[in-house]
Order: C-alpha cells, then structure tokens, then sequence
C-alpha cells in the first residue's frame, strides 16, 4: 500500500511559470524524498528533507516539510520543458528499510 | 559502475513463463532494494537486502516471487509460473550505508509484459 498522496494528480503549466506539487503521508517520518521519473525511465533523485528540517533548496527546487500536518510540497521555480516529467514523493519510515512512495503528480510543462 | 544496472529492459513472457531479472547495485553499496511499478502508478516495495541477509520480504506479492543476493552485490529477482497481473517494472535500487537518511538510487528498471 502507498503511503503518500500526491496533489495534484496532473499539472500542466506554460514555460517559465513556477510549478507547485503537493504530499501528504500518514505516518511518522525519518525522511521525505522526492523523485522525478520520465516518461520510460528509472527514478531520479532531487532531494532529501530529514524530518527535523523545515525547508531545503536545490538549485530551482525547493521542499518545504511540515511534520505538524504531515505534508511536504516541492516548488519548481522558472520551469522549462525539460521538467515535464512524474513527480513521486517518498517517505522514509522509521524502524524500517524502505521508502514508501506516493501515486505522483504528472508534469506538463508546454513550450 | 556508474549507477544501478539491470536486465534485461524489457522482457515478454508467456503466462506461466519463469523470469529472472538481474540487477548490478553501484558498487559497495550495502543496502538493495526490489521495487514493483504498475502503469501510472507509484513504485511499491518488494524486498530489501543489507549485504547478502534478506532482512524484509514483506512486499513480495506471492510465494511465486523470490529475490537473492547470495555475495552482497549482483541480485535476481525470481517469478515463477508468471501470470498477467506481474506486468509491471522492476525497478532496483541500492544506497551505501543502511543508513535512512542516504540516498537511494535507482535503475531504469525492467519491464515486464505477460502475454
């Protein structure tokens, strides 16, 4: 069973705008990753937030965590047409070795 | 090597058909992991192995599923007697310590249609 959801299931924006993507999960957390998988490919990725941080940047990318509520959102600033792609958050639980994915959100981004 | 390696890509079965789908983890990594991902759907845990110990099968669907990594590195993951619903990709992932807050990297997965 999966964990996280992912809001929205599908976002398509216009070159340049910022893209917003969130997730939700039930149950404590050590970690919360995000991963980018195109279309056919193997899972990518961008970046980690422990569960004592609040928010974290990576070059266009930024990952807010609010444990009170159990979410976590993903920001792509200035995006291009190289970013449509699925988004999946994952949740790393404590006391276990894995990480328990969300549904993902499917990224359109049009020239 | 470079990243996580498997194979093959793709692969088509016949119901009833045994596979075994390889997967070369980035060298000295510790931690290895078997995921299963149906069509628009988000990857599923399978199994984790911490060198060559299978410390969590949890996720393997049936008795027909089975994964190995008898020397801590390569691994295979075993489908016997296939049936439709196995269609899916076989994603492995490996990080190097068993630490949770390493990253994981993954494979570009194998695909496996059931006919």
């Amino acid at each position: 069973s999966q964990q996280g959801e992912e809001d929205p299931q599908a976002l398509s924006i216009q070159e340049g705008e910022n893209a917003t993507m969130n997730c939700s999960y039930k149950t404590s957390i050590n970690n919360l990753q995000w991963y980018r998988q195109n279309s056919g490919r193997g899972l990518v990725h961008l970046i980690l937030i422990r569960s004592n941080e609040r928010e974290k940047h990576s070059g266009r990318l930024r990952v807010t965590l609010d444990t009170s509520k159990k979410s976590s959102s993903l920001l792509i600033t200035a995006s291009r047409a190289a970013d449509t792609a699925s988004y999946f958050c994952a949740t790393g639980d404590q006391g276990a070795q894995k990480l328990v994915f969300g549904q993902g959100t499917r990224l359109t981004i049009n020239p | 090597g470079a990243g996580v390696s498997q194979s093959p890509r793709y692969k088509v079965a016949k119901r009833g058909q045994d596979v075994a789908l390889r997967c070369d983890p980035i060298s000295g990594h510790v931690s290895l992991f078997w995921y299963q991902q149906a069509l628009g759907q988000g990857p599923e845990f399978l199994t984790y192995f911490q060198n060559e110990a299978q410390l969590d099968k949890s996720g393997l669907p049936s008795d027909r599923f089975f994964a190995e990594r008898p020397e801590g590195s390569v691994s295979t993951l075993k489908i016997q007697r296939t049936q439709q619903e196995d269609s899916a990709v076989y994603l492995c992932a490996s990080s190097l310590t068993t630490s949770l807050g390493n990253t994981i990297y993954f494979g570009e997965g194998s695909w496996l249609t059931v006919v």
